[in-house]
């Protein structure tokens, strides 16, 4: 695997259920990150990690939870989520720190909730 | 006011045109920027990065940067079909890794 991976590339799910996303990234990077993409809105940022630490959260309803267990892994467990949650959820990694840090995205995991 | 700014579009051109894509944002602090390009139900890709005023070019694509004005754009020359997608401008400010993103401008090339 290369680059940033994530997994389920898509999910449906009801508004009762409990799932959860994950992320990889495979280019020794310290810093991971997840946006939301809704239709016609920018990228949101929801949340960042820096060396495991998550250091940004963009007033994030509760509902979702980011869990970052190293700099290589990140999840996002998400419950009683609502139909105005469906979107694309993009992770991205970077290293932060670096000269002319970039972030570079992961596939998206299309998420429809019912 | 947004703070980063785009023509949503679409933006069409005929193939072999110059695409010309604008992107103005309002913190003076920023100090990187990027132009990621996503095709229809793709993730970002990074495309150009510029850091200081001025002109940077790799191969058809060049990224024009303007502190003063608060102006960044990028310029597609030889456009091809397959050049069609939304272009995403992100800005950096300050010392942390956080990216601001526009909404996007939709580019399409035409035959």
């Amino acid at each position: 695997e290369t680059g940033v991976t994530q997994t389920p590339r898509h999910l449906v799910m009801g508004m009762t259920n409990k799932k959860s996303l994950k992320c990889e990234q495979h280019l020794g990077h310290n810093a991971m990150y997840w946006y939301k993409q809704s239709a016609k809105k920018p990228l949101e940022l929801m949340f960042v990690y820096n060396f495991k630490e998550q250091t940004e959260n963009n007033s994030v309803p509760s509902r979702f939870s980011p869990e970052c267990p190293n700099s290589s892994h990140l999840f996002l467990h998400l419950h009683t989520l609502q139909p105005e949650d469906s979107a694309l959820y993009l992770c991205a990694s970077s290293q932060a720190g670096a000269y002319q840090e970039t972030q570079y995205f992961g596939p998206g995991t299309r998420l429809l909730v019912l | 006011q947004k703070e980063v700014e785009q023509n949503s579009g679409p933006l069409s051109v005929p193939e072999g045109a110059i695409a010309s894509l604008n992107c103005t944002y309002s913190d003076r602090g920023s100090q990187s920027f990027f132009w990621y390009r996503q095709y229809s139900g793709k993730s970002p890709e990074l495309i150009m990065s510029i850091y200081s005023n001025g002109d940077k070019e790799d191969g058809r694509f060049t990224a024009q940067l303007n502190k003063a004005s608060q102006y960044v754009s990028l310029l597609i020359r030889d456009s091809q079909p397959s050049d069609s997608a939304t272009y995403l401008c992100a800005v950096r400010t300050g010392g942390g890794n956080k990216l601001t993103f526009g909404t996007g401008t939709q580019l399409k090339v035409e035959l």
